[in-house]
This record gives C-alpha cells, structure tokens and sequence, in this order.
C-alpha cells in the first residue's frame, strides 16, 4: 500500500512545455505540500494545502500552478517550462493539527532540456 | 527570515565509527524538530523531537534537542554502509504547520 504516491516517476520534456505532476495520498492526511529539491539536495517548500484551501505560498514562479481537487490529491502544473525547473519534486503530507511528521511519495524527477 | 542550517556538509567515515550531525535552526514559533534520512528516493523519517534534553533513541540512531542553544544532533555510532545517505533536519512552525529544512549532511560510510 503505497501512502503518498506522485506520477510520474520521470519527466523529460523540452523548454516550453506545459507538464503536470499528480499527486494522491491515502493517509487521510489533513495537509499536502510540494517541495523541491535541487541538485544540492536542499528541499524547499513552493506549496502546501490544508483540506483543499492553500496556506502556504512561497516565492515560486506563477508558472506553477497547484490544484486540490480534494484533500487526498494535490497537483501541480507548470506552464511554460525552464531549464532551471530541472530538479526533484516531492510530494508530502502530514496530519497537519498536531505533531505529526511528513510523509513523503518517492519524488519526480524532472528535467528540461 | 527562518532558517535551518545542517553540519558537517559532508562527511565520509569507516564502518565503525561513530558519527554526531548539527542542526541548528532559527525558526520563529516553533513546534518540533524532525530527522529524516533520504538514500534514493524519499526522506523516511527518523525522529521527532519537541522537549529539550530528552533522547530519542532508535537502536544505533539517537537524538537530543536543545531548545534554549537552539540545536539539535543526531548520533550514529557503530555506523554500517547502510547507513550512508543523506540526513535531513527539518522544524515545524506553528505558522501553517510548515516545514523548514536544512541543507542536509551527506555521509558516506566506507567498509
């Protein structure tokens, strides 16, 4: 049984390109967040929803694009493609009312050429 | 601004040794610190902590945190191969329940 599960695994798509990663979690988790993490690892949070609603919207390019159907799906689409989107997006949840960890799916590499 | 910062950045060791990670963070309203370890694919994780000066223990793996100096570490002794990965430390603000991460130390432990 697969908790936080993203599709696809790897994308190569060219410069331009509008692509869409998916996102489904069966934790009954409250909230779902997308980070990215670059070629030094580093993961940084671009979004996160809280039952559908988004709380948190860092400083990301407006070509990127999340939608929560509902609180066990979070997508993310990207307009307009950029070599410098290459990187591994990861999806998250977590029970989001107490202390409760991250749970994350096994990330999607993206590379733009 | 919030930040959480991870030491050594790297660091590579013989089977058998042990191993302390850094975490320090300045983060405001905080809840909890957390340690992840990411080998290939997602950071699986390790503990959480929320009081100062109570371990967290995992057989080899053990963690304190310390809320007054503003830091936490996590040890490894009697370190395996399977132990070489990536440690994430990552603080839980009570804004949003976001999760600020650090760079991550990447240890590589050697036969």
């Amino acid at each position: 049984d697969t908790a936080v599960s993203q599709t696809p695994k790897y994308l190569v798509t060219q410069m331009g390109n509008d692509k869409s990663i998916k996102c489904e979690q069966n934790l009954g988790h409250d909230t779902m967040y997308w980070y990215k993490q670059d070629s030094k690892k580093f993961l940084k949070i671009m979004f996160s929803y809280n039952n559908k609603e988004l709380i948190i919207n860092e400083t990301v390019p407006n070509r990127f694009s999340p939608k929560s159907p509902d609180k066990a799906h979070l997508n993310l689409h990207i307009n307009s493609l950029e070599l410098g989107d290459s990187a591994v997006y990861f999806c998250a949840s977590s029970r989001g009312i107490d202390n409760s960890p991250l749970h994350f799916g096994n990330g999607t590499r993206l590379t733009v050429t | 601004e919030d930040k959480v910062v991870q030491s050594p950045l790297s660091l590579v060791v013989h089977e058998g040794d042990t191993v302390t990670l850094n975490c320090s963070y300045e983060v405001t309203n905080f809840r909890s610190l957390l340690w992840y370890k990411q080998e290939k694919k997602a950071p699986t994780f390790l503990f959480m902590l929320t009081s100062s000066g109570i371990e967290k223990k995992s057989g080899r793996l053990s963690s304190i945190l310390d809320k007054k100096e503003l830091f936490s570490i996590l040890n490894i002794t009697a370190t395996q191969t399977g132990d070489s990965a990536i440690y994430l430390c990552a603080v839980v603000s009570n804004t949003g329940n976001q999760f600020y991460f650090g760079t991550g130390t990447s240890l590589t432990v050697i036969p």
